[in-house]
This record gives structure tokens, C-alpha cells and sequence, in this order.
């Protein structure tokens, strides 16, 4: 296994079109998270999932935005309508259990022009 | 709600000075507390953690003490490397399952 996994590593879309990105996390982890990292910030909690349930979603996550893990395995995040404020990091994470380490993926960086 | 609060960058260091980045956080009950570190090109790294007061996290020569007292996880390293360079993050866990993490503090360490 080799870790978290995101694809695409980056993306460039033009403002109004709609964006998906994919997760593959680390095998038998059951929790996986989603986070946006803008340009000198700290990352920031999108959304959560405990196997295939969406368990909490952060007030970020406005109606364009939608996350599923179908299955509890892969996770996708997907931007509808992107605006020029979209652009940043998306981070994905998983880890084992409530109190075990997260671990991180590389991001897929979106620019929206 | 949740805050953490870092110094701000960048940090230039000399090979083998000694290293704080301090890290202060606001929340209610009794959070874990994290140093993540960011290599160039690389994903969010565990550097070490701390689950209560009082205790210390350390790894690669890198320490942080949990002072409740004064709400603070300051990262030291006592003789730092250009291989140290990179951006620190301090981060917390509540109750909930999410991280809070601070802006990032970039370390930039010359031979």
C-alpha cells in the first residue's frame, strides 16, 4: 500500500464548469476526510465519512459542493459551477479509527480561470 | 469554536540553531494536539502529538510539551538541519473527528 492516493494532481478549469476529484485512501481505513488548503493557510475541514456514511460536513461545503464514497472504499469530491474563489488544495485523508493518525495525500491542486 | 494560532513566517535558521515555533490554541474541553509537517512537493506529515496535558510528543529531534495552562504546543529542535526545511503546522482535535489547524509557519534552514 502505497498511501493516500488523489488524482488528478492538478487541475485547471474555466470558471462555470464542474470538477470531480478522486480519493483512494489507505486500505481498511474506514474514516476518510476531505480539506482545502488556499495559498498560505492552514487546511480546513470540509467533510467527513465513516465508511460509506457522510457523517459531518463543514459550513465551507456550500450546495456546489458534493462528496460520496460509494461502497466505503474511494472517495469522490466533486465542484459544480466552480468560481475563481474554488481555486486552492484539496487534501484528502484517512486514518484507521477516531484516535489513530490521519494521514494525507499529495492534494490535487485546482485553478479555476 | 476551535483556533489555533501560529507564528507567522518565514523562519530562517543557520545549520544547527535552535529551533521554536510557537503554537497557541483556543477550545473548549480537553483537545489532542499536533505538529504536522509539509515537505516541498509532499503530503501532510505526522511529526508528533500530544493527547494531554503535560505530556511531551517528540520524534526526529523535534519536541512539544502540552501546557493547558497557557493553551500553548511549542515545537523546539535543538540543533536544526537543512533537511528540516518545510512548512510546521500545529493542528488540534476536539471532540469531533476533524483537525483545526494553524496557518503554517515555512522553516527555512542555510548551511
Amino acid at each position: 500500500d502505497t498511501g493516500v492516493s488523489q488524482n488528478p494532481r492538478h487541475k485547471i478549469t474555466k470558471r462555470g464548469q464542474n470538477v470531480t476529484f478522486r480519493c483512494d485512501p489507505i486500505s481498511e481505513h474506514n474514516r476518510l476526510y476531505w480539506y482545502r488548503q488556499t495559498l498560505g493557510q492552514g487546511p480546513e475541514f470540509l467533510t467527513y465519512f465513516q465508511n460509506e456514511a457522510q457523517l459531518e460536513k463543514s459550513r465551507l461545503l456550500s450546495d456546489r459542493f458534493s462528496a460520496e464514497r460509494p461502497k466505503g472504499s474511494f472517495s469522490t469530491l466533486e465542484i459544480q459551477r466552480t468560481e475563481q474563489g474554488d481555486s486552492a488544495m484539496y487534501l484528502c485523508a484517512s486514518s484507521l479509527g477516531r484516535n489513530t493518525e490521519a494521514f494525507f495525500g499529495q492534494g490535487t491542486r485546482l485553478t479555476v480561470v | 469554536g476551535n483556533s489555533v494560532t501560529q507564528m507567522e513566517g518565514p523562519v530562517t535558521l543557520s545549520e544547527e540553531a535552535f529551533l521554536t515555533i510557537n503554537c497557541t490554541y483556543t477550545a473548549t474541553g480537553y483537545p489532542s494536539l499536533f505538529w504536522y509537517v509539509q515537505y516541498p512537493g509532499e503530503g501532510l506529515q505526522l511529526l508528533l502529538k500530544a493527547t494531554k496535558a503535560d505530556d511531551k510528543g517528540s520524534n526526529k529531534g523535534f519536541e512539544a510539551t502540552y501546557r493547558k495552562e497557557t493553551t500553548s504546543f511549542h515545537l523546539e529542535k535543538g540543533s536544526v538541519q537543512v533537511s528540516d526545511s518545510a512548512v510546521y503546522f500545529c493542528a488540534l482535535k476536539n471532540a469531533g473527528n476533524m483537525l483545526t489547524f494553524g496557518g503554517g509557519t515555512r522553516l527555512m534552514v542555510k548551511p
